[in-house]
């Protein structure tokens, strides 16, 4: 069955310091893979996906994300991090069935000046 | 262009009653999902409907009945309401069953006494 699993609950960092948050999925098939946003008290929203072609995707907010097929894994990245990135992240896969979405547990950024 | 909506966006219920989430997307989508969002459990799916006039449970079914009401409205009730499931929901949609961008309403959050 298919799974993400995503490493850390939570990251607190300082702002204008690098993050990275950890993804690993693991698929048998081929795979899409996306990460989504939610701020406080809001739904979730696409930060980015892969479907396929270039290994490296990015978002219009400075995220970017590196699919590895050979780790199996797809973590995000931002080089320098703003207050205003305080959110939880949510890893996604689509399912073999490609009829919805599997999700990790979430992982918080507390971003503090 | 709503997106997703959600109604109500608060609810507090006792245990043993019944009540219905509303859901509703106005960008001509396909499938609809609802999920159930804890604290360190991430998302998980309840119900979806790949499109109108279809519906399959996903992960935690059980406690909860969905209706495909037309291609817009896919709504989510809890006949006799229980502690367990207080918890935050959301309703997604998709244009159709492939990688495209999921998109999420604000929430319904719901506290079962």
């Amino acid at each position: 069955a298919q799974s993400v699993t995503q490493l850390d609950s939570q990251v607190p960092v300082f702002e204008e310091a690098p993050v990275e948050l950890r993804c690993n999925y693991s698929s048998s098939v081929s795979v899409y893979l996306f990460w989504y946003v939610q701020y406080p008290n809001q739904g979730l929203q696409l930060l980015l996906k892969y479907l396929s072609g270039s290994t490296l995707v990015e978002s219009i907010n400075g995220f970017e994300a590196e699919f590895n097929k050979s780790q199996t894994s797809f973590h995000l990245r931002k080089p320098s991090v703003h207050i205003s990135d305080t959110a939880e992240y949510f890893c996604a896969v689509r399912n073999q069935a490609g009829t919805a979405l599997i999700f990790g547990k979430g992982t918080t950024l507390s971003v503090s000046s | 262009n709503a997106g997703v909506t959600q109604t109500p966006k608060f609810q507090v219920l006792k245990t043993g009653q019944s009540m219905t989430l509303q859901c509703a997307q106005d960008m001509n989508h396909n499938s609809m999902y609802w999920y159930r969002q804890d604290p360190g459990m991430g998302l998980r799916l309840i119900y979806y409907s790949a499109s109108e006039g279809t519906t399959d449970k996903g992960e935690v079914p059980n406690g909860y009945n969905v209706s495909r009401l037309n291609k817009r409205e896919f709504s989510l009730r809890l006949e006799s309401a229980a502690p367990s499931q207080t918890s935050v929901y959301f309703c997604a949609s998709i244009l159709a069953g492939g990688p495209d961008t999921q998109y999420f309403g604000p929430g319904t959050r719901l506290t079962v006494l």
